[in-house]
């Protein structure tokens, strides 16, 4: 089973600015194609914002991009907007399903 | 309008079990799985396993095998997840969602069960 280890744990940044989140992979993920990405916000349910590595979903603004291969993956946030605050989770899909334990993006 | 509508929150003691309804409408309910994925207070997303609306076909998590279990009715477009043996650290938010090769692009809103004596 694969880990994915997310960092930081908490980012504290002001509206504006670049959030940059990563998730680790405890061994490489096959053409590095499944791995998504989810926002979720207090009380709402996650939203799919990232899959494939860097493909966005259907709605996804383009402020938000994805990159990695391998072990190593990156959601950037290229200028927060305020209800970018939330908490943002990785997930590697195959046939079984993992998530990462999550980074929260808080309003400095 | 697509959309995955659960049943509301319950109580339950320990030992006892929940059973958790999840609707789908908007969409061709047998062209996808519903996957589940629960939510302890304050913690991550931990996903229990996912079933075909097509055939029934299921897949658990290694955790989860032998104390839930997952099954369609596609007379009414529901999927249901039935937890057994419920322990205080069962108490969470449950979630269906539909799953398109793992990927979960719908979600339901949610389900809390709370475990306490």
């Amino acid at each position: 089973e694969i880990v994915l280890t997310q960092s930081p744990g908490t980012l504290s940044l002001s509206p504006g600015e670049r959030a940059t989140l990563s998730c680790r992979a405890s061994q490489s993920i096959s053409s590095g194609s499944y791995l998504a990405w989810y926002q979720q916000k207090p009380g709402q349910a996650p939203r799919l914002l990232i899959y494939g590595a860097s493909s966005r979903a259907t709605g996804i603004p383009d402020r938000f991009s994805g990159s990695g291969s391998g072990t190593d993956f990156t959601l950037t946030i290229s200028r927060l907007e305020p209800e970018d605050f939330a908490v943002y989770y990785c997930q590697h899909y195959g046939s079984l399903l993992t998530f990462g334990g999550g980074t929260k993006v808080e309003i400095k | 309008q697509v959309q995955l509508v659960q049943s509301g929150a319950e109580v339950k003691k320990p030992g006892a079990s929940v059973k958790v309804s999840c609707k789908a409408s908007g969409y061709t309910f047998t062209s996808y799985v519903i996957s589940w994925v629960r939510q302890a207070p304050g913690q991550g997303l931990e996903w229990m396993g996912w079933i075909s609306a097509y055939n029934g076909n299921t897949n658990y998590a290694q955790k989860f095998l032998g104390r839930v279990t997952m099954t369609t009715d596609t007379s009414t477009s529901t999927a249901y997840m039935e937890v057994r043996s419920l322990r205080s650290d069962d108490t969470a938010v449950y979630y269906c969602a539909r799953d398109e090769r793992r990927l979960l692009n719908l979600w339901g809103q949610g389900t809390l069960v709370i475990v306490s004596s």
